[in-house]
């Protein structure tokens, strides 16, 4: 079981420019979530998918993010354009249904 | 909006003393989650506990859930320093059917 992946697992750029992290899921796993972390705000559910469908993205924070999950072992989290204020830490998790979550180590991003 | 709370948000004990921290959430339940994030890496699920279950245990780890008071503790006994690391509590609401909801954590630090 190789986990979770996310790639890159650190991202500096300047600010407009578009950043699109990556996440590869645990096979067999049918919900995926995007999260991000901040000091301030701790960690803020962005959007899931189940079975490569979004089911809810409430939580995310403008029109400038978009998430994409094309097939059952691969999702994007695109931020087009970036903001200083979008710098944070990205997780991706994994679970069968609402069981337990698995989560990758993240993509810590700097928006400079 | 976060759902559980922790308490307290940082805690330094030394080796060998036990660790407890707390947890509270506002609404009805179908489990709580307790997770560990090392610095630098991803939340790692503990233990889960359900809305009809009062105590659980996992090796050095104790959890319990008083759904009147819509709180829950854990307790880590005999701490070591690899204990230390940020603490969640999460929960999944009534339905069973919605994703975790997050606290902001308790850092704990276990001092050799």
């Amino acid at each position: 079981d190789a986990g979770v992946i996310q790639s890159p697992r650190h991202e500096v750029t300047e600010m407009g420019q578009e950043v699109t992290l990556r996440c590869k899921p645990i096979s067999g796993h049918n919900s995926l979530f995007w999260y991000r972390q901040t000091m301030m705000r701790g960690l803020e559910l962005l959007i899931y998918f189940n079975n490569n469908v979004p089911i809810d993205d409430s939580g995310m924070p403008e029109d400038r993010f978009s998430a994409k999950m094309p097939n059952a072992s691969f999702s994007t989290l695109k931020i087009q354009p970036s903001e200083p204020r979008d710098s944070a830490v990205y997780f991706c998790a994994s679970s069968f249904g609402f069981q337990p979550q698995h989560f990758g180590d993240g993509t810590r991003l700097s928006i400079l | 909006s976060q759902q559980g709370e922790e308490d307290p948000q940082a805690l330094s004990i030394q080796e060998g003393e036990n660790a407890t921290m707390n947890c509270s959430y506002k609404t009805s339940i179908n489990n709580l989650q307790w997770y560990r994030q090392n610095s630098g890496r991803g939340l790692v699920h503990l233990i889960l506990i359900r809305s009809n279950e009062r105590e659980k245990h996992s090796g050095r780890l104790r959890v319990t859930l008083d759904t009147s008071k819509k709180s829950s503790s854990l307790l880590i006994t005999a701490s070591r320093a690899a204990d230390t690391a940020s603490y969640f509590c999460a929960t999944v609401d009534f339905s069973g059917n919605t994703p975790l909801v997050f606290g902001k954590g308790t850092r704990l630090s276990v001092i050799a």
